[in-house]
Formats: structure tokens, sequence, C-alpha cells
């Protein structure tokens, strides 16, 4: 199995402009996980999906952030308009149903607003 | 809220010493408990994680955990660390739901 797929891997970007962050899942799993990596406050949950379904979206910062999952195996997570603050790593998880919880985790999307 | 707290927020260790990572959580339940490790510029790989059963939970890399249901605990250890063990560290906790909380991370240097 390829593992979690996330694209870009690296994205660089100027202040106001929007930013689409994609994944794949595990095929199989059926539970999506997005979380943002800073130095400032560690790894955050910024939202989760259950049979592409958002069950907890609490963690997202504010409105310029949203996540869809139009189906099991693709979701994204976009930023309209970017800030400087969004600078982090953006994370991708995935865990299927009757594993306690146990996820993997894709490589990451390095993201710099400028 | 549940929340887990990793005291130990950066070790200095040099090879071959032993090695014990903080980590307690607040849930009261039954939980599900993990460590996983961030190698440089890497993602987060699990280390190792505990379900029930044996609370001394063996994970790869000759890393073992020890789960303390009194102490609400869940500490990583290995006995002589390498410098390749240099990384950082996340203790996280699932109490039945879906979602992982995360503790803030203890970041390793492995000295050669």
């Amino acid at each position: 199995d390829a593992g979690v797929i996330q694209s870009p891997r690296h994205e660089v970007t100027e202040m106001g402009q929007e930013v689409t962050l994609r994944c794949k899942p595990i095929s199989g799993h059926n539970s999506l996980f997005w979380y943002r990596q800073t130095m400032m406050r560690g790894l955050e949950l910024l939202i989760y999906f259950n049979n592409n379904v958002p069950i907890d979206d609490s963690g997202m910062p504010e409105d310029r952030f949203s996540a869809k999952m139009p189906n099991a195996s693709f979701s994204t997570l976009k930023i309209q308009p970017s800030e400087p603050r969004d600078s982090a790593v953006y994370f991708c998880a995935s865990t299927q149903r009757g594993t306690s919880g146990l996820q993997f985790f894709g490589p990451g999307t390095r993201l710099t607003v400028l | 809220a549940q929340s887990v707290s990793q005291h130990n927020h950066h070790v200095i260790l040099s090879e071959a010493a032993s090695l014990e990572l903080g980590c307690n959580y607040s849930y009261g339940g039954t939980v599900n408990l993990f460590w996983y490790v961030q190698y440089p510029g890497q993602h987060l790989q699990l280390l190792l994680k505990y379900f029930s059963g044996d609370p001394l939970v063996k994970g790869i890399k000759g890393f073992e955990a020890e789960f303390i249901k009194s102490k609400f605990s869940f500490n990583l250890r290995k006995p002589s660390v390498q410098w390749s063990d240099t990384a950082e560290y996340f203790c996280a906790v699932n109490p039945g739901r879906r979602a992982l909380t995360f503790g803030s991370g203890t970041r390793l240097q492995v000295q050669p």
C-alpha cells in the first residue's frame, strides 16, 4: 500500500492567495483527519471525517479554512485568503474502523505564506 | 476536556544513555494510548500502542512504554539510545473517539 498521499509537499504563496491542500487516504480507511503543526502550537486537529462526513470541525481556525471529502479516496483543505500566520506543516491521517484510533500519517505539506 | 501532558520539552542525551519520557493524560475512562515519533523533516510514525492487556508494551527500535492506570501515565523508555533516535516524540490518547489528542511533544537530541 502506498500509504497516505499528500500534495503538494511544499507550497509557497503570497498573502491573500487561495491555497488548496490535497490528501488521498489509505484505501479501505473510513476516517480522515487534518492536522496542523507549528512550533508555537504543536500538533492541532483541524477537522476529521467519518465515511466522508465531517464529524468535528471545531479545530478549524476560522472561516478562511474549509475542508471537503467528496469521496472515500480524496479530501481537500482550502485556505482562502491565506495569511502569513497560516504557515505551518499540514498533515493528513487516516484510520480504519475498528483499529481503536490507530492513525497513519501522510508526509505533510509545508505551507509558507509570504 | 481530556489533555495530554509531556513535561520534558527538550532532552539531550549521550549515546548509550537510558531514556525515559513522561506522558500523563487527564481522561478518567478507558483509553487507547500511543507514542508517535517524528524524525527530522519526516511525518509521524507509530512507535507503539496500548489498547488493553499487558501494561508493558514493546514497540519498534527497542522502545517500550508502561501504562500505569493509577497514575494516568504512559511513559516511554529505551535502555540505550542511539544517535539515530534523535527525533521528536509525541504521546497521544484516544478515549474511544476517532480523533487523537496529542501532547506537545518532546524533542530528543542524542549526541554521539
